[in-house]
């Protein structure tokens, strides 16, 4: 089945550090891919999108880039900050032909980033 | 309505009790998805529906487990014979369909004692 894994436990930058969220996708078919994150006491909501290959999915500093061939959506950026810190978490969305032609969107086990000020 | 709505946001019940769990989605959104949520854990899928219909209810972990969309609005999953191991966040979200972003609601919080 599809499956998403991704750099799993916390991740403790400091501000103004880089930043590398790996995230590597299995599917047997051709997905959407999405970052979602999630604020204490909430549900996890949209951060950011791709839906093909080499499209590259923008928001508040964060990139990530579709990567067909490595089957990869890394989440990057250049300086994080103390309001960065959230749990992250990687999804994709296949077609699901078994599902009338729907999209399910599947999760990884979620990234905690904690951004030391 | 404004976004989507979870209904209870906490619910204690002992263990062989019956629990049922609402979703009111955004309106006008055709897509209602069921997760559970582990703590420290990604969302896991349930159950899917397009409008009433129940396309997708492989994520259900056994047959204590179900839910219905009646209407194509509001959504109920009910859990029979609850048992510890269902403690746990049951998330709904909902979306316009297609590859459309799914919104989540806020949660229940199902303790089984």
């Amino acid at each position: 089945g599809d499956s998403v894994v991704q750099t799993e436990g916390q991740v403790l930058p400091s501000e103004g550090d880089s930043l590398i969220v790996n995230c590597s996708y299995e599917t047997t078919q051709y997905p959407s891919l999405f970052w979602y994150v999630q604020y204490p006491g909430e549900g996890p909501q949209l951060h950011l999108k791709a839906m093909k290959a080499n499209d590259k999915g923008r928001n508040k500093g964060f990139e990530a880039m579709y990567r067909k061939e490595t089957t990869s959506f890394h989440l990057e950026k250049d300086s994080v900050q103390e309001s960065d810190s959230a749990v992250y978490f990687c999804a994709l969305s296949p077609l699901s032909h078994a599902s009338g032609g729907s999209y399910i969107p599947t999760f990884g086990r979620g990234t905690s980033l904690i951004v030391h000020p | 309505g404004a976004g989507v709505s979870q209904s209870p946001r906490y619910k204690v019940t002992k263990r062989g009790q019956d629990v049922a769990l609402r979703c009111d989605p955004i309106s006008g959104h055709v897509s209602l998805y069921w997760y559970r949520q582990a703590l420290g854990q990604g969302p896991e899928f349930l159950t899917y529906f397009n409008y009433e219909a129940q396309q997708d209810k492989s994520g259900l972990p056994n047959d204590r487990f179900s839910a219905e969309r009646p209407e194509g609005s509001i959504s109920t999953l009910t859990i029979q014979r609850t048992e510890q191991r269902d403690s746990a966040m049951y998330r709904c979200a909902s979306s316009s369909g297609g590859l459309t972003e799914a919104f989540f609601g806020q949660g229940t919080r199902l303790t089984v004692v």
